[in-house]
């Protein structure tokens, strides 16, 4: 089956900087990566996802990239701020794998 | 609002002592699943459902049932709860296959 690995497992930035988070598969007819933000007490909630047949996709300070290629998609957020403080989860495969999440803080 | 609504938010229990946690979802969304989340394991797939009447294990079936009788309801059912089943489950549900997903709040379970 699919497996998808995600690092690092805790990042801390400071405020204004930017985060980037690095997932990878080994399903090459993989097409799918969505990646989920989950704020404490709380379910996961889509924040972006991208299909195969595109690189790169933005949305306002956040961006996902993916090398077909190399097999792994990223995460970009850019100008961060403290409510961009979270556990964030990429996923990816058929059978859509989660990764074991990455620990966001953003210090003021 | 869309919402996928869980209940109970919270449950404490014995070993052995049956409990549904249940799961609904106002999107009219076909495929259902549960996940359940632990510490540095990230999101595992219990079961799914790909419609009514139709369900699958995911990776981490063991100890678990689910029904798709109502293509808003997929509840989970543990018929002997064991200690190894605390943990953090969430229903999520989606327009047709596990993309773009829409997550339940969470339950979160103690078997003691």
């Amino acid at each position: 089956g699919e497996n998808v690995e995600q690092h690092p497992s805790t990042l801390s930035v400071q405020e204004g900087d930017s985060a980037v988070i690095k997932c990878t598969y080994s399903d090459s007819a993989s097409n799918y990566f969505p990646w989920y933000k989950q704020e404490l007490g709380k379910g996961p909630q889509l924040i972006i996802d991208i299909r195969s047949n595109v690189g790169e996709k933005k949305d306002q300070r956040i961006a996902v990239t993916l090398n077909k290629t190399a097999k792994h998609f990223s995460l970009h957020i850019t100008e961060t701020q403290p409510e961009d403080s979270a556990v964030y989860f990429c996923a990816g495969g058929g059978d859509m794998r989660f990764g074991a999440g990455t620990r966001l803080t953003v210090k003021p | 609002e869309a919402q996928v609504t869980q209940n109970p938010r919270y449950l404490i229990t014995v070993t052995g002592k049956k409990l549904t946690v249940t799961c609904s979802q106002n999107m009219n969304h076909e495929y259902m699943s549960w996940y359940r989340q632990d510490p540095g394991l990230g999101l595992r797939q219990i079961y799914y459902s790909m419609n009514v009447e139709v369900t699958d294990k995911g990776d981490v079936p063991e100890g678990y049932k689910v029904s798709r009788k109502e293509k808003r309801n997929f509840p989970l059912i543990l018929e002997s709860p064991s200690p190894n089943q605390t943990s953090l489950y969430f229903c999520a549900s989606s327009l047709r296959g596990p993309y773009g997903y829409t997550f339940g709040s969470g339950t979160r379970l103690t078997v003691v």
